[in-house]
């Protein structure tokens, strides 16, 4: 199992450009969830996926896009990279049903740099 | 919406000692109450979580404690080691629906010194 996989690690954007940010688990998990995390300020909700063909903001969605492609892949898409979203992102999913617990399991994270 | 408060920020304790970090949320609704430990470069790892129906919880050198009256809870370390040196965050949801939204603290960056 690789669990929770990201990609890329790494990226650079310049103003104004796009990129999609992929996320994937083989856990077969219904849920799924996209985080930023900021110097000092935790990890924030950006976009949440409770099930295959859902998608609902999180606590700070403006400025991206997500896709639930199919039930072990979600998306995170920047239409129009600014400096502010220069952070590193993690994707996270859980599986609330059945008897197992809540927790949810991260992803190794995409650093982030806008110029 | 739910807001979670967490502290110290940055406390030092030297090996062997105990650690407390503390976290008071907002909404009364929430039922679910997990702890996070991180390492430099590294994902956000589970150590130990409870319910809303269970007032202690402990795992080794780790307990947590929830105080549902006054909404706060805390994450309580014993025998402390240097491997324990990483940030913490504690975070709070309601798990609703098949999903759990988590809203996380600012974390704790716990110094562990031989």
């Amino acid at each position: 199992n690789a669990g929770v996989t990201q990609t890329p690690k790494f990226q650079v954007l310049k103003t104004g450009q796009s990129m999609t940010l992929q996320c994937a688990q083989d856990m077969n998990h219904n849920s799924m969830y996209w985080y930023r995390q900021d110097p000092g300020m935790g990890l924030r909700l950006i976009y949440y996926s409770a099930s295959e063909g859902t998608t609902d903001k999180g606590e700070v969605p403006n400025g991206y896009n997500v896709s639930r492609l199919n039930k072990r892949e979600f998306s995170l898409r920047l239409e129009s990279a600014a400096p502010s979203q220069t952070s590193v992102y993690f994707c996270a999913s859980s599986s609330l049903g059945g008897g197992k617990g809540y927790e949810q399991y991260f992803g190794p994270g995409t650093r982030l740099t806008v110029t | 919406g739910e807001n979670v408060e967490q502290h110290p920020s940055t406390p030092s304790v030297q090996e062997g000692d105990s650690a407390v970090i503390k976290c008071t949320y907002s909404d009364s609704a929430s039922n679910y109450f997990p702890w996070y430990k991180q390492e430099l470069g590294k994902r956000p790892q589970l150590i130990i979580d409870i319910r809303s129906n269970v007032g202690e919880k402990k795992d080794q050198r780790i307990a947590v404690t929830l105080n549902k009256t006054a909404k706060h809870f805390s994450l309580h370390i014993t025998e402390t080691q240097p491997e324990d040196s990483a940030v913490y965050f504690c975070a709070a949801s309601l798990v609703s629906g098949g999903y759990n939204k988590l809203i996380f603290g600012a974390g704790t960056r716990l110094a562990v010194h031989p």
